[in-house]
């Protein structure tokens, strides 16, 4: 595998659910990020991790929990969400001080 | 704060059309900027970027100049192909919280014909 690699790919849950997402970066990066793709919005950026560390949550409900076990991984995970939730859900890496980030294809999640 | 404001679309183009897709920004010290592109089914891909004023980036044929006096940094392409049909996002970096914080504008859906 190279770059950045989401799974699943395509999500769908009720409510009730719990399910969780995953992104592996293959790429020796050291800051990784959640950002949610909405329809006719900009990329919201959701979580920030820089060396396993959260160093930025944009206000993001509780429902949405992240985890960075090391800094190749990513895990979002996910409990009670509403139907608003249903969205792109895109996983990025980037070099900390370097500008540029490499985004993953994205688990498009639809909430029943 | 910072912002990205770009065209709306959905841009419509016939094959060997010359494209523009207008970006400005708004931003407190001195962003880099970028265009991302996201073809079908994919994520994000970084197109070209630019990391000071009067800087050009340029990748695929496609071009952007940072205009720091207009506060642009609009993409061009002297003629589109249909493999070209993909969402363009114009987006900025913030030096912030010692990491660097990409800002996006909402995307340009650029469609091109035969």
């Amino acid at each position: 595998e190279t770059g950045v690699t989401q799974t699943p790919r395509h999500l769908v849950m009720g409510m009730t659910n719990k399910k969780s997402l995953k992104c592996e970066q293959h790429l020796g990066h050291n800051a990784m990020y959640w950002y949610k793709q909405s329809a006719k919005k900009p990329l919201e950026l959701m979580f920030v991790y820089s060396l396993e560390e959260r160093v930025e949550n944009n206000s993001v409900p509780s429902r949405f929990s992240p985890e960075c076990p090391n800094s190749s991984h990513l895990f979002l995970h996910l409990h009670t969400l509403q139907p608003e939730d249903s969205a792109l859900y895109l996983c990025a890496s980037s070099q900390e001080g370097s500008p540029e980030q490499f985004f993953g294809p994205g688990t498009r999640l639809t909430v029943l | 704060g910072d912002s990205v404001t770009q065209m709306e679309g959905p841009v419509t183009l016939s094959e060997e059309a010359f494209l523009t897709i207008n970006c400005t920004y708004t931003a407190t010290g001195y962003p880099s900027l970028f265009w991302y592109v996201q073809y079908p089914g994919e994520g994000l891909q970084l197109l070209l970027k630019a990391t000071k004023a009067d800087d050009k980036g340029s990748n695929k044929g496609f071009e952007a100049t940072y205009r720091k006096e207009t506060t642009s940094f609009h993409l061009e392409k002297g003629s589109v192909q249909v493999s070209d049909s993909a969402v363009y996002f114009c987006a900025l970096s913030d030096r912030g919280f010692g990491n660097e914080k990409l800002t996006f504008g909402t995307g340009t859906r650029l469609t091109i014909i035969p």
